[in-house]
Parts: C-alpha cells; sequence; structure tokens
C-alpha cells in the first residue's frame, strides 16, 4: 500500500511567521510531488509541484524534496491569516494521485 | 483561465437511489479523474479515464459506480444504488498526463 502521511497539525504560527509543512511518502520510485492548499468545503487549489531534489521556490513558498529520505515540505515564508487552511501533500502515480490526509495550519494575528 | 466545472453543487438523495455527478474538465485534458472526501477526511483516488476507458481504479470504485464521457465535454460519475455512506464531496479533476491535476469545485452527494 502506498502511503502519503502527514502530521495532521494542528499548526499555528504567528502572522509574519516561517510555517513549515512536513510529509513522507512510502514509494522510492514516486516522481512527482505536489502540494496542494484547500480551504474548508473547497476543493484542492495548487501551490506548487516539485519532481527534482532540493529546493524549488515559488514568492513565499518553497518546496523541498529529499528522494533519498523519501520525504517533502513545504516552507510558507511571511505568513498571513490567508494562509490559515489544510495543506495537502500529494504523490503522483502513473494513473492517479494519492493524497495525505493534510496539515491544518492556522496562521494567528 | 480554463476551469474545471461540476453540477451540480449539492446533490441530495434517497439511499437506493441513483445518482449522477457531471464534469466539464479543462477543454485541451486527456486525463480524467474522480476523487471522494468524506467529511473531515483525506482526499480519496476512485478512477482515472483516458481515452474512453478506465486506467485505473481504486478499491472504492466497485460495481455500484461507473464512469461515462457521453460527448466531447461532460465527464460523468454514476452511483447506482446510493447508500449512507457515500455522502461526501466528490472532485473531479483533469490534466495533460503526468502532470498537474486540476480539481474542479466538487460536488456535495447528501444520501439520506
Amino acid at each position: 500500500q502506498k502511503e502519503v502521511e502527514q502530521n495532521s497539525g494542528p499548526l499555528s504560527v504567528p502572522e509574519g511567521a516561517i510555517a513549515s509543512l512536513n510529509c513522507t511518502y512510502s514509494d522510492r520510485g514516486s516522481q512527482s510531488f505536489f502540494w496542494y492548499r484547500q480551504y474548508s468545503g473547497k476543493s484542492p487549489e495548487l501551490i506548487m509541484f516539485i519532481y527534482s531534489n532540493g529546493d524549488k521556490e515559488d514568492g513565499r513558498f518553497t518546496a523541498q524534496l529529499n528522494k533519498a529520505s523519501q520525504y517533502v515540505s513545504l516552507l510558507i515564508r511571511d505568513s498571513q491569516p490567508s494562509d490559515s487552511a489544510t495543506y495537502l501533500c500529494a504523490v503522483r502515480e502513473v494513473n492517479d494521485m494519492r493524497f495525505g490526509a493534510g496539515t491544518r495550519l492556522t496562521v494567528k494575528p | 483561465e480554463p476551469e474545471v466545472t461540476q453540477t451540480p453543487s449539492h446533490q441530495v438523495t434517497q439511499m437506493g437511489q441513483e445518482v449522477i455527478l457531471r464534469c466539464v474538465p479543462i477543454s485541451n485534458h486527456l486525463y480524467f479523474y474522480w476523487y471522494r472526501q468524506i467529511l473531515g477526511q483525506k482526499v480519496e483516488f476512485l478512477v482515472s479515464f483516458y481515452n474512453n476507458e478506465i486506467s485505473e481504479k481504486s478499491e472504492i470504485f466497485d460495481d455500484q459506480f461507473s464512469v461515462e464521457r457521453p460527448d466531447g465535454s461532460n465527464f460523468t460519475l454514476k452511483i447506482r444504488s446510493t447508500k449512507l455512506e457515500d455522502s461526501a464531496m466528490y472532485f473531479c479533476a483533469s490534466d495533460l498526463g503526468g502532470q498537474t491535476q486540476y480539481f474542479g469545485p466538487g460536488t456535495r452527494l447528501t444520501v439520506l
């Protein structure tokens, strides 16, 4: 069974701080990794994807991938109250996407 | 910007009834998916569809479920005889193949 694991949280950070979200996956052959944000009652919204080891930055977001350790993380710099949501880690398989349970982030003003 | 659309936004049905959830994927996308999210739980893969046939399905996607692309734009999920435990958000997604999946807004299915 291919698993994607995330700390369910909740994770609470003050406004302006860095939020760090972590994810591990079980299938060593996985190649594509995605972070989605989901507001309550809404559909997953893509934040960014990463395929290669190392860091990938997009605005206030940085995704980090370490295939040897089978983990992927998301850093949110200068966190804003509007970043409060559930963050879903997803691993792309050949014909489907497997999601973690999500980490609930609260950014306090 | 192109987007995946889904109808209806909310469907209420009686147990044992058939429901059809509709999706219009992004027009140039080739791969289509259905996912389910029970309230408070993770997003779960149901089925993927390419070239007018199912590519992969999960253990959730049993004989009660079927998918169809009846024309060039719609992609439907049919649940033949709904059960209480089918109550969930159902998301349709599409992509170009091996790339980012874009999700529709979802249909909330409530089975009474």
